[in-house]
């Protein structure tokens, strides 16, 4: 996974707690993408973004929000995390030109009790 | 209801064996790749393919993308407990690469 670093890496919330998930990526790529992996669903688009400052919602936007204010990083915010959130959130760049070809981060580990 | 479908979604082997994993849509893509995750890590790409019709080779695994572009297979040869992991294909349109749910495969020594 070099090159696209996620933190932290862990974490617990309650319900209605904030938090956000950073991700930075070295290789100096456009796009940007976070995903969610639940078992037995396979991994979800949740936002992405084509170039600095621009965002778009992917498959499964309610309850987060992002932001991508330099091209290096892109941050996932749950303003009020909810238990359905739990998960395990994965930030990718696209690296292929012109294949949608992805590299992904080691992922962070959501539990919301 | 999953884009794209994937058989079967646990698979247990002896070594040596050989298994096949099918991904299957009613959906046309560009390309469409395929992955494998281990615990705790993100998935990484195995390969691309873009052309109907196209198959590749990476040492022991064949990849075949139908002519219609709609599915795709992976053929382990003389599988080894190193290719245990999760498998996912993943096809894409534009932006936007929608996964399938997966196939969990175990190599048993």
């Amino acid at each position: 996974n070099a090159g696209v670093t996620q933190t932290p890496k862990f974490q617990v919330l309650k319900t209605g707690q904030s938090m956000t998930l950073q991700c930075a990526q070295d290789m100096n790529h456009n796009s940007m993408y976070w995903y969610r992996q639940d078992p037995g669903m396979g991994l979800r688009l949740i936002y992405y973004s084509a170039s600095e400052g621009t965002t778009d919602k992917g498959e499964v936007p309610n309850g987060y929000n992002v932001s991508r204010l330099n091209k290096r990083e892109f941050s996932l915010r749950l303003e009020s995390a909810a238990p359905s959130q739990t998960s395990v959130y994965f930030c990718a760049i696209e690296t292929g030109a012109g294949a949608n070809v992805l590299t992904f981060g080691a992922g962070s580990r959501l539990t919301v009790l | 209801t999953q884009l794209l479908e994937q058989s079967p979604q646990f698979l247990s082997i002896q070594e040596g064996e050989n298994l096949t994993v099918y991904c299957n849509s009613s959906s046309v893509f560009s390309s469409l790749q395929w992955y494998r995750q281990e615990p705790g890590e993100g998935p990484v790409l195995l390969v691309t393919v873009v052309t109907g019709g196209e198959v590749k080779k990476l040492k022991r695994l064949t990849f075949q993308f139908g002519d219609a572009r709609k599915d795709s297979s992976l053929h382990i040869t003389a599988a080894q407990p190193g290719d245990t992991g999760l498998y996912l294909c993943a096809g894409g349109n534009d932006y936007k690469l929608s996964f399938g749910a997966g196939t969990t495969v175990t190599v048993r020594a």
